[in-house]
């Protein structure tokens, strides 16, 4: 079955990159989210990658897709404080089935002043 | 168009009792999915509806649990005869197609005492 990794916490000084790092299982995936909670909220889309593609960038975040290795990470340039959140990696099947997501346990970002 | 709505955002009930949730998808958005989020945990995927018909029910799902979407807009998920374990954020998405990014609603969160 599909299985989604990622440590569960991550520490940074602000003003510093983050790189938050995320394996999956299944290479039938055919998008790769990032999806970020704050304390008590939903879930709020952040970028998403296809999986023919390498790399996207979308301002501060950049994701990289290692489709080989089954490896993705988000890199946040120059974290503040408000990026202080739980990131989630996620990835969606083709349809046939469930075509729901598989998400990660979260990684904490806790920013360091 | 404000994003996918959910209702109550917060539920406090007695165990034994039943409890029904709501959730208003995206515009136009025919597909919607019930997702369970424990703490510290990501989000686990209950069942996905395609226009009215529910089409996937994790084994998650059990028969206390029933989600409709009589019309193929809005949804609702029922759980009768609440348990201690049933206490969770539940959270619903919805998408314009198969493979697209999910958007998440805020979530209800339900504590069963």
């Amino acid at each position: 079955g599909e299985d989604v990794e990622q440590s569960l916490f991550l520490s940074v000084r602000e003003g510093d990159s983050s790189v938050i790092n995320c394996t999956y299982t299944d290479s039938s995936s055919t998008y790769l989210y990032w999806y970020k909670q704050e304390p008590g909220a939903g879930l709020q889309l952040l970028t998403y990658i296809f999986s023919n593609m390498d790399m996207k960038q979308d301002q501060r975040l950049t994701v990289l897709l290692n489709k080989k290795d089954k490896h993705l990470s988000l890199r946040i340039a120059d974290t503040q404080t408000g990026d202080s959140a739980i990131y989630f990696c996620a990835e969606s099947m083709p349809g046939g089935g469930a075509d729901g997501l598989t998400f990660g346990k979260g990684t904490h970002l806790i920013i360091q002043p | 168009d404000t994003g996918v709505s959910q209702d109550p955002r917060h539920k406090i009930t007695k165990r034994g009792q039943n409890v029904t949730f709501r959730c208003d998808p995206i515009s136009e958005h025919n597909r919607l999915y019930w997702y369970r989020q424990t703490l510290g945990q990501g989000p686990e995927f209950l069942t996905y509806f395609q226009n009215e018909a529910q089409l996937e029910k994790s084994r998650l799902l059990s028969d206390r649990f029933s989600a409709e979407r009589p019309k193929g807009s809005f949804s609702t998920l029922e759980i009768q005869r609440t348990e201690q374990g049933d206490s969770a954020m539940y959270l619903c998405a919805s998408s314009s197609r198969e493979g697209s990014e999910a958007f998440f609603g805020q979530g209800t969160r339900l504590t069963v005492v």
